[in-house]
């Protein structure tokens, strides 16, 4: 079973397109990271959050809460940007759970 | 500051040999975890450990054992290694997850294991 489901899989975007992450999830949380995989195997923790909305430079998080769904979204991609996107929950009980991650390659 | 460090980076086993992965933090954080990653799987949370001489299993305990015998390390052991065992290991700490803050993990390098 998956509790977190993400799409696309994989996504190949044009240099300065905007992207959308999607993450779905069918547990209770208590908060969703966002982490970045790079292609040399190094996870950094992009965002953590509750409720609304975040933004970071050109990277902005979202999710609600009653439809248990959150989105990624990439303004202005760059080639650098190209990682792969892995959502993860978290439940009380130090419980997470990760999805399989959105592979994505900015061409230039 | 280091951050998370990981030894080793690489590892090649045979069945049924024992190893010991080091997890080291140098932010004075509370909590640690060992993750696997798999191919086509997203990370699991194999055990971890909300301070100095606690631990607690994860999602995917099994074969595996931990210590956190200080706070600045948190050791991933395999008693008798299997190829099921052949995995991307990573571990992470954050600081108190205290009621109502959910804090972001920092994660080590990772440890490519490969059980023959």
């Amino acid at each position: 079973k998956n509790e977190v489901e993400q799409s696309p899989q994989n996504l190949t975007a044009q240099e300065g397109e905007f992207i959308t992450i999607n993450c779905s999830y069918s547990v209770g949380i208590s908060a969703l990271h966002w982490l970045q995989q790079h292609p040399g195997g190094g996870i950094v923790s992009l965002f953590m959050l509750s409720s609304g909305k975040k933004k970071h430079g050109r990277l902005i998080a979202t999710i609600n809460i009653q439809e248990k769904h959150s989105s990624l979204h990439i303004t202005a991609s760059h080639p650098r940007d190209s990682a792969v996107y892995i959502c993860a929950v978290h439940l009380t009980g130090n419980q997470f759970y990760f999805g399989t991650g959105t592979s994505l390659t900015v061409i230039p | 500051n280091a951050g998370v460090t990981q030894t080793p980076k690489f590892r090649v086993l045979k069945t049924g040999q024992s190893m010991t992965l080091l997890c080291a933090q140098d932010m004075n954080h509370e909590y640690m975890y060992w993750y696997r990653q798999d191919p086509g799987m997203g990370l699991r949370l194999i055990h971890y450990s909300v301070g100095e001489g606690t631990t607690a299993k994860g999602e995917v305990p099994d074969g595996y054992n931990v210590s956190r015998l200080k706070k600045q390390n948190f050791l991933l052991g395999l008693e008798s290694a299997a190829p099921s065992q052949t995995s991307v290991y990573f571990c992470a700490s954050s600081y108190q997850m205290g009621q109502g803050s959910y804090n972001e993990q920092f994660f080590g390098p990772g440890t490519r294991l490969t059980v023959l």
